[in-house]
């Protein structure tokens, strides 16, 4: 089946760094992926489309410059947290769409700020 | 009012036993739904994936949408300690647009 890999799993950073998170798709390409934030036990919040080619989509609330995306190829999307403060820290998850099924969610990534 | 309603449970159920975890929704765009099991800490597994009214099965797995009530559900026959997880509902209207969550159901299954 269609397989989506994120990397980092688990990521701690300091105060003011930047984190990026890695979302791959290895088997299928992907003009779109999703970017989604969850916090414990709440739904997955979709944050942004990310669009190959060109700039992501933002949901309402979420601030484009903090969580810039990139997504340079049709298999890579990339998320990245700027300036992390404690607040940022989340279960970050991506997501595509291989073709006419459901969507397919990489392992997600744990961030923690400290 | 979410768009996508679920009880969050927990649930707890004996081994063997049948399951039914359900959901409603509120947009009418709605064409297709999907149940997904997500562990803690990881990715949500896509389980079922449907399209407008009626049932799937999949092996232990029977996905339900009534589009004339709104109602989702997902049935689980002889469940397995295996099974404990959450359980999320989704919908969305079709192509890549976005997919709305239920907040998911906690499911435990005692040995």
């Amino acid at each position: 089946g269609a397989v989506v890999s994120q990397h980092p799993s688990r990521v701690i950073c300091k105060s003011g760094t930047s984190v990026k998170i890695e979302c791959r798709s290895l088997d299928f390409q992907a003009t779109t992926m999703f970017w989604y934030r969850q916090f414990p036990k709440q739904s997955l919040m979709l944050m942004a489309t990310s669009n190959e080619g060109s700039k992501a989509t933002y949901e309402q609330g979420v601030e484009k410059d903090k969580f810039l995306i990139n997504h340079a190829s049709l298999t890579l999307s990339t998320l990245t947290v700027t300036s992390a403060h404690p607040e940022d820290s989340s279960f970050y998850i991506c997501s595509a769409r291989p073709g006419e099924v459901g969507y397919t969610f990489g392992s997600g990534t744990r961030l923690t700020v400290v | 009012q979410k768009e996508v309603e679920q009880d969050p449970g927990p649930l707890s159920v004996p081994e063997g036993a049948i399951v039914s975890l359900n959901c409603t929704y509120s947009n009418s765009a709605f064409q297709y739904f999907m149940w997904y099991r997500q562990y803690s800490r990881k990715g949500p597994e896509l389980l079922m994936y449907t399209y407008s009214s009626g049932n799937k099965e999949d092996g232990r797995f029977t996905a339900q949408v009534d589009k004339s009530s709104k109602y989702i559900s997902l049935f689980i026959r002889d469940s397995q300690p295996s099974d404990s997880a959450t359980y999320l509902c989704a919908g969305h209207s079709g192509g890549y647009q976005k997919v709305t969550f239920g907040i998911g159901t906690k499911l435990q299954v005692i040995p």
